[in-house]
């Protein structure tokens, strides 16, 4: 079975654009979450995806937001970008809800805000 | 609402030596408990995971952790570390509201 991927693996981008970040979970995994992991904050829960629908958001302000498919590919947004959001967004799968079932990491993608 | 503290920022070992990593959870409901490693320029990988079946967990790579309510730990042991158990590792909880709530993380350093 092919893991969790996630695109690109690497972006650079300059304050104040937009940027999307992919996740395609392991096949037949609903439940797609999403955390930043910066060197000062560690890693820090963002949201949680199951059925399309956003099931818990972790404290980011509402420039972060995402979506699931009906595939259950996810996506994630980050408009207005500060050099604060530089990070590596790691999203991770899992069969169900979360609580009860492992979640498998993809690599991440690592953005760097210039 | 759920959280971890990990105990040591930095961990150097021996090779062939015990490894101990620790870790403290707060909780108001019983928590499920992980750990994950985490080499350089890749994602998580899970070690194991605590779900209230049985309280010593073994898991991959030769490590176990002991879940002890009574001292709200959960600490992970490796009896021989070996040059390629050298990462970060992290310990994590998720309650009832289906957040996971990572720790800052050990970094494991094992010397020749």
């Amino acid at each position: 079975k092919a893991g969790v991927t996630q695109t690109p693996r690497y972006l650079i981008k300059t304050r104040g654009q937009q940027v999307t970040l992919s996740c395609s979970p392991i096949s037949g995994h609903r439940s797609v979450s999403w955390y930043q992991q910066t060197p000062g904050q560690g890693l820090q829960f963002l949201f949680e995806y199951f059925s399309e629908t956003q099931r818990n958001k972790g404290n980011f302000p509402g420039r972060f937001s995402g979506r699931q498919f009906s595939n259950s590919r996810s996506e994630m947004n980050v408009s207005t970008l500060e050099l604060g959001d530089s990070a590596l967004y790691l999203c991770a799968s899992a069969p169900s809800r979360v609580n009860t079932d492992t979640q498998y990491f993809g690599p991440g993608t690592r953005l760097t805000v210039l | 609402a759920q959280s971890v503290t990990q105990l040591g920022s930095h961990v150097s070992v021996s090779e062939g030596a015990l490894v101990l990593l620790r870790c403290n959870y707060s909780s108001s409901v019983p928590p499920y408990l992980f750990w994950y490693v985490q080499y350089p320029n890749q994602g998580l990988q899970l070690l194991l995971k605590y779900t209230s079946a049985a309280t010593l967990v073994k898991g991959i790579n030769g490590f176990e952790a002991e879940f002890k309510k009574s001292e709200t730990s959960f600490h992970l042991t490796k009896p021989s570390a070996h040059m390629s158990d050298a990462a970060e590792y992290f310990c994590a909880v998720s309650g009832s509201n289906n957040d996971m709530r990572f720790g800052a993380g050990t970094r494991l350093t094992v010397k020749p």
